[in-house]
């Protein structure tokens, strides 16, 4: 089945300063990989895709890049604001899987004021 | 669009009971539904898939008895969490796929605390 890295665990980044967070996939045939957000004790939030037919997607400050050959996609936010403070999980799946997610670990954003 | 609820949002319980947890698509269908659990500080785990009129299918570990699906609508899963136990205190979340999409909405989540 998929197996999905993600790094770093944590990151701690000033105001302002960009985040980049990555993560690896196992399974070539993935072809969808979201992004989700969540905060504490709340539901994950849909923040960004990419479909594998694309490699840069981006939405005002947050953007995903996917790199097919090495299986890698990474999560890019910048001008980071404290409200930016959360868990991030990567995510990838498969069309014929019954789209279920295989989750990163997550990574755990601290934008410092 | 796209909001998924979920009830309760807590609940406490003493051991051996039993305790349903509702997800609802409240504006599409969800031909499927997910189950997840999160222990604190960790990831998402799928515990089981469900498709609408159709038996769930559950991961590797998940014990489909103890932990009874259903989905009975294009708009309704629920889990049963029977006789919990303080192990199966934990963060459960639900999500929906609409037909023709990749997407998971993800519900609010429930947080069971088992005594």
């Amino acid at each position: 089945g998929e197996n999905v890295e993600q790094h770093p665990s944590t990151l701690s980044v000033q105001e302002g300063d960009s985040a980049v967070i990555k993560c690896t996939y196992s399974d070539s045939a993935s072809n969808y990989f979201p992004w989700y957000k969540q905060e504490l004790g709340k539901r994950p939030q849909l923040i960004i895709d990419i479909r594998s037919n694309v490699g840069e997607k981006k939405d005002q400050r947050i953007a995903v890049t996917l790199n097919k050959t090495a299986k890698h996609f990474s999560l890019h936010i910048t001008e980071t604001q404290p409200e930016d403070s959360a868990v991030y999980f990567c995510a990838a799946t498969l069309n014929n899987a019954g789209n279920m997610l295989t989750f990163g670990g997550g990574t755990r954003l601290m934008v410092k004021p | 669009g796209a909001v998924v609820s979920q009830h309760p949002s807590w609940v406490i319980c003493k051991s051996g009971t039993s305790v349903k947890i509702e997800c609802r698509s409240l504006d599409f269908q969800a031909t499927t539904m997910f189950w997840y659990r999160q222990f604190p500080k960790q990831s998402l785990m799928l515990m089981a898939t469900s498709n609408e009129g159709s038996k769930a299918t559950y991961e590797q570990g998940v014990e489909k008895d103890k932990f009874l699906i259903n989905h009975a609508s294009l708009t309704l899963s629920t889990l049963t969490v029977t006789s919990a136990h303080p192990e199966d205190s934990s963060f459960y979340i639900c999500s929906a796929r609409g037909l023709h999409t990749d997407t998971q909405y993800f519900g609010p989540g429930t947080r069971l605390t088992v005594l």
